[in-house]
């Protein structure tokens, strides 16, 4: 079965803290993992995605096959990282949906 | 920086009423979508479209849906009998293609079916 699991629905850290969202995926075959967020009455927007291995607004994400995990981290989070994040998977073709995960909100608190 | 416009921004219908969703894709790109997310719930593919035919559809995307782009610009959901379960937020995204997987979400349509 295809799945992403955000096992969070909520997340609350105060600003400067260190920040991780978890998501574990099921996929049979490889597929492409993803992180969108949403922020406050704005559409959804990609924040990263596992192959360009970039770091963006200073979160990161890795992927592990092994235990299928691809959480999202940042070191020092910062108030206007608060928002809903969404991780997500795709097949590796371009016509690919993508499967999400029922995401996490994020509060930074001051 | 080009984006994906969705209108209107809420619908309010009668059940058994046809609605007609509509967006409009960044200009360059080839692959369309369209995703849901009843309230409290997670956002669900419905359906994509290339090369004017569906590639993929879900099982939610039953005879009571269709897809079309009628004039090679707008890209549409209809729905032709509203139900009380289909209020939702549905979202259009759209994806270049080629080595691009990136898919670009629209604002998304409030409809609300009462």
């Amino acid at each position: 079965a295809q799945r992403v699991t955000q096992p969070e629905k909520l997340l609350s850290v105060f600003k400067g803290a260190p920040v991780e969202l978890k998501c574990n995926y099921s996929y049979s075959g490889s597929p492409e993992l993803f992180w969108y967020v949403q922020y406050s009455r704005q559409r959804l927007q990609l924040l990263l995605r596992h192959i360009s291995r970039e770091s963006i607004k200073g979160f990161t994400a890795d992927l592990n096959k092994g235990e299928t995990s691809f959480h999202l981290k940042k070191p020092f989070a910062q108030e206007e990282d608060s928002a809903m994040y969404y991780c997500a998977l795709s097949g590796s073709s371009s016509a690919s949906k993508i499967i999400f995960g029922s995401g996490t909100r994020l509060s930074i608190r001051p | 920086e080009p984006e994906v416009t969705q209108t209107p921004s809420h619908q309010v219908t009668q059940m058994g009423q046809e609605v007609i969703l509509r967006c409009v894709p960044i200009s360059n790109h080839l692959y369309f979508y369209w995703y849901r997310q009843i309230l409290g719930q997670k956002v669900e593919f419905l359906v994509s479209f290339y090369n004017n035919e569906i590639s993929e559809k879900s099982e939610i995307f039953d005879d009571q849906f269709s897809v079309e782009r009628p004039d090679g610009s707008n890209f549409t959901l209809k729905i032709r009998s509203t139900k009380l379960e289909d209020s939702a937020m549905y979202f259009c995204a759209t994806s270049e293609g080629g080595y691009s997987y990136e898919q670009y979400f629209g604002p998304g349509t409030r409809l609300t079916v009462t």
